[in-house]
Parts: structure tokens; C-alpha cells; sequence
């Protein structure tokens, strides 16, 4: 069976340094992978996906995420942070059939970006 | 501004209560969902209406009632709720088979007391 792990549940971070959310997968088969962000009493929206090809995903703000099948991972990465990126960071797989039924999704990471 | 649209934001309720939250989607999507999200649980899937029918879900307590009357408006119908119930529901659009990505709503923060 499936499954995410995030494996930061909170990254503090200062105002224009990089960041890296990392996020691992568990799955015997081929997998869709995709970030989704919430900010503060919203609902979640997507950052990024990967379904095939190019294995480096770029993403909404700036944001890039990489696909590593041998080591199961799908870490997103921002080279400088801005104070209004701070929100929590969801990572989800879906082992296909373009379902959205199918998506598993991780506990989260709260990125939280201090002046 | 979301193409989904959830209704009340907060709601607090009694547990012998009865009510509803309410979704509707503008977006032209064939499937609906919803989910619950607790304080450091990942995003639970309660139900799905795929093209108009409904997936079931056996690990979701009867005292929730999905109804999805057509493919714009979705309802979650709840009584005599638990404590543990209290959370963030959300709901959720896409169109299905095309992995086009989940478009949420901004949910309604429920408080059962």
C-alpha cells in the first residue's frame, strides 16, 4: 500500500534563505506525485505535480521540486523564501488512473518565514 | 477568489444537533469531494461522487451523510456528532481521469460540543 511521509512537521526559516521540505513515498508501483500548499483559513491549492517525463518539476512561486525514484523521494525546494510563503505544505501520490480519489496525502509541514 | 465555494465558514454544534455544510464548484468538474482535517492527522477522504455516483467509504460513521443532488452542489449532512468530530472540512473538486489537480474549497471549521 501507499504512503507519504513529511518528515519536518514545522521549518522555521529567516526571510531570503533557501528551504528544502522533504517528503518520501511508499509504493510498489509507478506513482504521480504532487505538493499542494494551505495558507492561514484557506483550503489547499496545488504547487506543483509530477506525472512523467523531466524528473525537475517547477512549480507556482517559485518553487521546484525533484523526483528521485531510487530514493523515493519528491523534496520541494525555494531558493530565497518570502514572508508570505509562510503556510503549511502538503506532499500526496496517487498511484494512477488519473483519480483524485486515489490521492494519499502526508501530515504536513508548516514552513514558517521569520524577518 | 475559489471556483469552490463552501458554506457556513464556522459552524458550531450541539451533539444532538443536526445540520449541513454545503459546496458548490464553477468549474465544470465531474467530481466532488470531501475531507477532514484534524490537528497533525493527514487529510482524511470521507466521500467521493465520481460522474455523478457515489464511492463509498466504509471507515466513515454513519452520523455523516454525503448527498450530491448534481455535479455542482455537494452535501454533507451530520448528526449527533461526537466531540472527535470537531475539525476542518473541506471539500474538493476535479475532473476525474485527467489528473487535472484538487481544487478546494476554504472550508468550514466545525466545533462540536
Amino acid at each position: 500500500a501507499q504512503s507519504v511521509t513529511q518528515l519536518d512537521s514545522q521549518v522555521p526559516v529567516f526571510e531570503e534563505a533557501p528551504v528544502e521540505l522533504r517528503c518520501n513515498y511508499s509504493s510498489s508501483v509507478s506513482v504521480y506525485l504532487f505538493w499542494y500548499v494551505q495558507y492561514p483559513n484557506q483550503g489547499l491549492q496545488l504547487l506543483l505535480k509530477y506525472l512523467s517525463g523531466s524528473t525537475l518539476v517547477k512549480g507556482i512561486n517559485g518553487f521546484e521540486a525533484e523526483f528521485n525514484k531510487s530514493q523515493t523521494s519528491f523534496h520541494l525546494r525555494k531558493p530565497s523564501v518570502h514572508i508570505s510563503d509562510t503556510a503549511e505544505y502538503f506532499c500526496a501520490v496517487s498511484e494512477g488512473g488519473g483519480s483524485q480519489g486515489n490521492l494519499i496525502f502526508g501530515k504536513g509541514t508548516k514552513l514558517s518565514v521569520k524577518p | 477568489e475559489t471556483g469552490v465555494t463552501q458554506t457556513p465558514r464556522h459552524l458550531v454544534m450541539g451533539m444532538t444537533n443536526k445540520k449541513s455544510l454545503k459546496c458548490e464548484q464553477h468549474l465544470g468538474h465531474n467530481a466532488m469531494y470531501w475531507y477532514k482535517q484534524s490537528a497533525k492527522k493527514p487529510l482524511e477522504l470521507m466521500f467521493v461522487y465520481s460522474l455523478e455516483e457515489r464511492v463509498e467509504n466504509n471507515s466513515v460513521p454513519s452520523r455523516f451523510s454525503p448527498e450530491c443532488p448534481n455535479s455542482s452542489h455537494l452535501f454533507l449532512h451530520l448528526h449527533t456528532l461526537q466531540p472527535e468530530d470537531s475539525a476542518l472540512y473541506l471539500c474538493a473538486s476535479s475532473q476525474e481521469y485527467s489528473f487535472s489537480p484538487l481544487h478546494f474549497g476554504n472550508g468550514t471549521r466545525l466545533t462540536v460540543t
